[in-house]
């Protein structure tokens, strides 16, 4: 069974420009989720979505960032335009609803803003 | 603000030793608890998981629940240079349909 796969895996901008990651779960997984991971920090949650409805968007600072889960499957997260705050990891994460809460993560969008 | 703590270490034990990593959370909401490892330059990989009080054992690793505490650990035994990574400690309401709530992590160095 393939796993959460995300691309790209590095990205590398110039402050002010756009970027769009993309993700896409592992099969039959109602569950996504994007995490921001701050180098030496735990991963934080920017949004979840329960098939194509965001639930938890709470922590995602909507002014730059915006998110998309068309038909339920395939993710995209973007940033416009990126700060050089913005360099960090980003994870993409899914589960299923019938597991305990265990999330599997994809290998992350490393984003380097200049 | 829902929050789980943890020691940044880094933890360092030699090969063979019994490596103990603590966590402790403010939601007594909270059911389920998991640990994360976590290389330097990959994802997290969940390892175990745990939502009963008492312990959960699995190969090495034994996860360690007391919720009136609010407290979990990860006991890591005969432990291994290949365990030298960062373990995250996560935790949920899963009923309340929460995401999980990450600390910062522990760095485990195992030397040989």
């Amino acid at each position: 069974e393939a796993g959460v796969v995300q691309s790209p895996r590095y990205k590398i901008i110039e402050k002010k420009q756009p970027v769009a990651f993309w993700c896409n779960p592992i099969s039959g997984h109602n569950t996504l989720y994007w995490y921001l991971q701050n180098l030496g920090q735990g991963p934080e949650l920017l949004i979840r979505y329960e098939n194509e409805e965001a639930v938890d968007d709470s922590q995602l600072p909507k002014d730059r960032f915006s998110a998309e889960r068309l038909k339920g499957v395939d993710s995209t997260l973007k940033i416009q335009p990126a700060e050089l705050g913005d360099s960090a990891v980003y994870l993409c994460a899914s589960s299923s609803l019938t597991g305990g809460g265990e999330l599997f993560f994809g290998e992350g969008s490393r984003l380097t803003v200049l | 603000q829902k929050e789980v703590e943890q020691n940044s270490g880094p933890l360092s034990v030699p090969e063979g030793a019994i490596a103990s990593l603590n966590c402790t959370y403010s939601d007594r909401g909270s059911q389920s608890f998991f640990w994360y490892r976590q290389y330097s330059g990959k994802s997290p990989e969940l390892i175990m998981f745990i939502y009963s009080n008492g312990d959960k054992e699995d190969g090495r690793f034994t996860a360690q629940l007391n919720k009136a505490s609010q407290y979990v650990s990860l006991l890591i035994r005969d432990s291994q240079p290949s365990d030298s990574a960062t373990y995250l400690c996560a935790v949920n309401d899963y009923q309340a349909g929460t995401a999980l709530i990450f600390g910062k992590g522990t760095t485990l160095s195992v030397s040989s």
